[in-house]
């Protein structure tokens, strides 16, 4: 079945520091890939999302690129604020002859600390 | 655009009594929602999708007569936790999916569930 791996946190980084935080996918056909970011005592939201091999996702300065040959949608920073703290899920939608089902994978989260 | 509130955010119950938890897209129609739960510091995991006017379709290992969901509108979907017990207590999140924005899903912000 489909899955998702990220790196294992917490990560810690003080401000305007480079942020990656890896995310490979195992999947049928041709999935959907996203970034979702949950806050302290929030809901998540959906943060970017990349639907074929080559796309960028961008939002909020984050970047993602989907790479269809390494299996993976790593998410990127250039500088980190201390209002990126949060959560990060990296997730997928499969797809099935030809029809989204809309099921998300999630992977496990990694947990972001921002210091000033 | 794109709203999905989840009501109540937080409720705290007896051990044997029921809770229903409300999930609504307000200003779209939702084909399909999604129930997740979220244990502290873990991934979503997800119960079960309802369509609407049909049966959910439970996940491996969640009890369908348990968790009751109901799909009565493209607007709203709704939880009961049956008979609850501490263990059900939880942060239960559900999402709405429509089809043809890209396989994206809307969050609701989320209940917590106390269960004494």
């Amino acid at each position: 079945g489909d899955s998702v791996t990220q790196m294992e946190g917490p990560v810690t980084l003080s401000e305007e520091a480079f942020l990656t935080i890896n995310c490979t996918y195992t999947a049928t056909g041709y999935p959907s890939l996203f970034w979702y970011v949950q806050y302290p005592g929030e809901g998540l939201q959906l943060l970017l999302k990349a639907t074929k091999a080559d796309d960028k996702g961008s939002n909020k300065g984050f970047e993602a690129t989907y790479r269809k040959e390494t299996t993976s949608f790593h998410l990127e920073k250039g500088s980190v604020q201390v209002s990126d703290s949060a959560v990060y899920f990296c997730a997928l939608t499969g797809w099935a002859g030809g029809t989204s089902y809309g099921k998300l994978t999630f992977g496990q989260g990694t947990i972001l600390t921002v210091h000033p | 655009g794109a709203v999905v509130s989840q009501h109540p955010s937080w409720v705290i119950c007896k051990s044997g009594t029921s809770v229903k938890i409300e999930c609504r897209s307000l200003d779209f129609q939702a084909t399909t929602m999604f129930w997740y739960r979220q244990f502290p510091k873990q991934s979503l995991m997800l119960m079960a999708t309802s369509n609407e006017g049909s049966k959910a379709t439970y996940e491996q290992g969640v009890e369908k007569d348990k968790f009751l969901i109901n799909h009565a509108s493209l607007t709203l979907s709704t939880l009961t936790v049956t008979s609850a017990h501490p263990e059900d207590s939880s942060f239960y999140i559900c999402s709405a999916h429509l089809s043809g924005r890209g396989e994206t899903q809307y969050f609701g912000p989320g209940t917590r569930l106390l269960v004494l």
